[in-house]
């Protein structure tokens, strides 16, 4: 099993709907992240956490919403979507803390929710 | 804030044959991470070397390997003995101790038989 899950896989919607996109991972990490894919733009940060009861905004945060319901959930939801909504996005998990020895600062990708909103 | 910035969209080579693709970033920081993931027509990204700036060797991982330039801020990656599986989109990617991961727009490599 994939230590990073997301879910759906793939999601068509219709303009207006609310889509809950949902992460889970094993990794026992505490940061969790939400990016978006977009052609000719790379990877881009909408919010991220790095516990349960702290959440930031990233670059392109607007229109969208998280919930960090345990330290390993963590869910993006568009409340009414729009068609520049569609997208490739990436749930990721990662440890830096110096304690644990393992400072090497990468991130661990889940396979992606590609979403289409019509 | 950090900026990461690849300059070639599309690149291709011959199978085989030794490829260079390019990324500089800005930043002001002194103590950093560089990465070069890969992602296959499969969407999954997948983790191909890592930098830490601090270190002055650098990294190389089998067939791929860095030129860290720290002064210049720039962070190649070179791909030796191209195979067909190399085909993927190659992202550059930044990070600071605590901090999100910035990426650059990516490169289209494609390797030609």
């Amino acid at each position: 099993d994939a230590d990073v899950t997301q879910t759906p896989r793939n999601r068509i919607t219709k303009t207006g709907k609310r889509i809950m996109l949902e992460c889970s991972q094993t990794k026992g990490h505490d940061r969790m992240y939400w990016y978006r894919q977009d052609p000719g733009l790379g990877l881009r940060l909408i919010y991220y956490s790095f516990d349960v009861k702290d959440i930031n905004k990233g670059e392109i945060s607007d229109g969208y919403s998280v919930s960090r319901q345990a330290q390993a959930k963590f869910s993006l939801s568009l409340e009414s979507a729009i068609p520049n909504q569609t997208a490739l996005y990436f749930c990721a998990t990662s440890d830096l803390r110096v304690s644990s020895g393992s400072r090497t600062g990468e991130l661990f990708f889940g396979e992606g929710s590609r979403l289409t909103v019509l | 804030a950090q900026t990461v910035t690849q300059s070639q969209p599309e690149m291709s080579v011959q199978e085989a044959e030794t490829v260079t693709l390019s990324c500089t970033y800005d930043t002001s920081e002194s103590d950093y991470y560089l990465f070069w993931y890969k992602q296959p027509p499969s969407r999954q990204m997948i983790l191909v070397i890592r930098q830490e700036a601090y270190k002055q060797q650098n990294a190389t991982e089998n067939r791929f390997s860095v030129n860290f330039q720290k002064a210049a801020k720039s962070f190649s990656l070179k791909i030796s003995d191209s195979q067909l599986g190399d085909a993927a989109m190659y992202f550059c990617a930044y990070r600071s101790p605590y901090n999100d991961m910035r990426f650059g727009a990516g490169t289209r490599l494609t390797v030609k038989p």
